[in-house]
């Protein structure tokens, strides 16, 4: 079966560190995976896309990779701030839908 | 950037009655508009697609009599929850595309969301 899956638990983080996200997919074949922000009792906030061809994409203090033979991407925020601390939701592109994970929270702690 | 206002922010109301929903995008026009909705700790799932001027399409197993969708302009969209029963209650999201924009075409830009509560 298809599924898009974040780690359900809440990541914590020292302000400073370095936060890594994880979404893993199996049973599909996306051309592009989506990355966004999603603050409490509000709608997600694009924050990146990475294509199917592109090992990496940065900005600013997010970089976003993409590993096809492995099925997963990685969301990483440098010098964490607790503002970060948020839902992040992954969304890859599948038939001309955007189909959703749902989402890591993460607390970013003073 | 692309803004999206969606009203009412949230709403309350008694079963069996019905709620409307509006999704506007402010400074962009979007031919379409994508309605979803999402319960607590849970993705987003979506309930359909919605084309200014034409029939919306209804995700499998969203009943489009009971989820009525109209899209009568490049900047509004509205979602009609009919009949509504406790089992309604959610958090209802749209998005639009900026179809017309110099941007990524591939960026969704959410609106606020609905919390709609039917007691």
């Amino acid at each position: 079966s298809q599924k898009i899956e974040q780690n359900s638990e809440a990541l914590n983080i020292q302000e400073g560190k370095t936060a890594t996200l994880t979404c893993n997919y199996t049973n599909y074949s996306p051309a592009y995976l989506q990355w966004y922000r999603q603050d409490p009792g509000r709608g997600p906030v694009f924050l990146l896309l990475i294509r199917e061809n592109e090992k990496e994409k940065r900005k600013e203090r997010l970089k976003v990779t993409f590993d096809t033979t492995l099925k997963q991407s990685l969301f990483h925020i440098t010098a964490s701030q607790p503002a970060d601390s948020a839902t992040y939701l992954c969304a890859l592109r599948s038939n001309y839908q955007l189909i959703w994970g749902a989402g890591t929270k993460l607390i970013i702690k003073p | 950037g692309a803004v999206v206002s969606q009203h009412p922010s949230w709403v309350i109301c008694k079963s069996g009655t019905s709620v409307k929903i509006e999704c506007r995008s402010l400074d962009f026009q979007a031919t379409t508009m994508f309605w979803y909705r999402q319960f607590p700790k849970q993705s987003l799932m979506l309930m359909a697609t919605s084309n200014e001027g034409s029939k919306a399409t209804y995700e499998q197993g969203v009943e489009k009599d009971k989820f009525l969708i109209n899209h009568a302009s490049l900047t509004l969209s509205t979602l009609t929850v009919t009949s509504a029963h406790p089992e309604d209650s959610s958090f209802y999201i749209c998005s639009a595309r900026d179809n017309f924009g110099t941007g990524n075409y591939n960026e969704q830009f959410f609106g606020p969301g609905t919390r709609l509560t039917v007691l």
